[in-house]
């Protein structure tokens, strides 16, 4: 069975405090890793996908990177606009996702 | 954007009643998707379809039905709801033809009472 573990739950950065948030996986045959955002009240925002290891991805202050077991997901320079969960989901063999519980990350001014 | 709509986007029923949550895209996704979105849990599949007709349970599948009798249109029915069921529902969708990044609609907040 796929399984997705976030971590940490929660971070609070102050505005300007560069960090990672981890997402370990365990998965027979990855076939992708997805980043989504989320904002209260809202669906999912498809972010980015990984494919392999070593692979990164850039979006703004965002930067998503893969190895064998885990993805990061570097926030540089944060800002307040950047407060949101943060959703990792893996893609094995079919066309379904399992998603991690999420890190909610809240940005101080 | 994937021109996603759920409808309606809150609801209160009660106990017992039948209710269907509809799902519309306008992209011609071949695949598509129900999720029930609980505190502690994570998004968790309850339905996906891979096709007009097609479609295949999830891991929570358990009192939901489902039906895809158009492209764009995805229906998830609760037969009996129970208090259980409480939750926020999110349809996505995908293309599944070079990449399987998933698309989200805006949410539907069901309360049984």
């Amino acid at each position: 069975e796929d399984q997705v573990t976030q971590s940490p739950e929660a971070l609070r950065l102050q505005e300007g405090e560069s960090s990672s948030l981890n997402c370990s996986y365990t998965v027979s045959g990855l076939r992708g890793l997805f980043w989504y955002r989320q904002d209260p009240g809202k669906g999912p925002e498809f972010l980015f996908t990984l494919y392999s290891a070593g692979e990164e991805k850039e979006k703004e202050r965002l930067k998503a990177t893969l190895t064998k077991k885990e993805s990061f997901l570097h926030i540089t320079a944060p800002k307040p606009e950047d407060s949101a969960t943060y959703l990792c989901a893996v893609q094995a063999g079919d066309y379904k996702l399992s998603f991690g519980a999420g890190t909610t990350v809240t940005v101080r001014a | 954007d994937a021109g996603i709509t759920q409808s309606p986007r809150h609801k209160v029923t009660e106990t017992g009643t039948p209710v269907t949550l509809r799902c519309h895209q306008t992209e011609n996704h071949r695949y598509m998707y129900w999720y029930r979105q609980d505190p502690g849990h994570g998004l968790r599949l309850i339905h996906y379809s891979y096709g007009v007709k097609d479609t295949d349970k999830g891991e929570v599948s358990d009192g939901y039905s489902v039906s895809r009798s158009k492209t764009e249109d995805f229906l998830l029915t609760l037969e009996s709801a129970t208090s259980s069921q409480t939750s926020v529902y999110f349809c996505a969708t995908a293309t599944g033809s070079t990449s399987y990044e998933q698309y989200f609609g805006p949410g539907t907040r069901l309360t049984v009472t």
